[in-house]
């Protein structure tokens, strides 16, 4: 069965600091991996969409890498923001019937930042 | 402003009662979808549709049906609200089906079925 794990469930940290989500998949195939940031109340926001050939994609402080060969991926946040608070999902694309493609979804990372 | 469009925010429904989401798109999306979001679970695939007069069935489809007449409009339908079906409901759409073209979603309904 496709699964997408992500780590840690929570997380706080202060305003300015760095913080590393993780997510790791059993998804296979793979076609793509997505970052998405769901503020409270609010429908995901994409964030990265990364093939299997992408290490790296930048978005602002947001930087997602991907390693397909152990099917693990990290979200980096720079230099946090208050408005960085949201959950943070990975969500895994793989091929469905008929043309079509399957997304799988992890169960978020809450992440805090506080002043 | 365009993007996805859901009605109603919040909703209570008693066991039994039946009802209608609606979610309307302006970007001339092929895709839409709706999923449902409970604490502790990722999103779960409750049914698509890859285009006008096309549908079917997601992960959860049990409980739900929908149709769709227009490329704007995507509305999912309670037939008899069960108090599994609380949720929160989110509506999703893309130019395609298709990898690699990223999904807009709506803010979503809230629903608490007593």
């Amino acid at each position: 069965k496709n699964q997408v794990e992500q780590s840690p469930q929570s997380l706080i940290i202060l305003e300015g600091k760095n913080c590393t989500l993780q997510c790791n998949y059993t998804v296979s195939p793979f076609s793509n991996l997505r970052w998405y940031k769901q503020d409270t109340g609010r429908g995901p926001v994409s964030l990265t969409i990364m093939t299997f050939s992408e290490n790296t994609k930048s978005n602002g402080r947001y930087t997602a890498t991907l390693d397909a060969d152990t099917k693990q991926s990290s979200l980096h946040i720079t230099a946090s923001q208050l408005s960085d608070s949201a959950s943070y999902i990975c969500v895994v694309s793989a091929p469905g019937g008929a043309g079509s493609y399957q997304l799988t979804f992890g169960k978020g990372t809450k992440l805090s930042v506080i002043p | 402003n365009a993007g996805v469009t859901q009605t109603p925010k919040f909703q209570v429904l008693k066991t039994g009662q039946s009802m209608t989401l609606q979610c309307a798109q302006d970007m001339n999306h092929e895709y839409m979808s709706w999923y449902r979001q409970d604490p502790g679970m990722g999103l779960r695939l409750i049914h698509y549709s890859v285009g006008a007069g096309i549908t079917d069935q997601g992960e959860v489809p049990n409980g739900y049906n929908v149709s769709r007449s227009t490329t704007e409009d995507f509305p999912l339908r309670l037939l008899s609200a069960a108090p599994s079906q609380t949720s929160v409901y989110f509506c999703a759409s893309s130019y395609s089906g298709s990898v690699g073209y990223g999904y807009t979603f709506g803010s979503g309904t809230r629903l608490t079925v007593v």
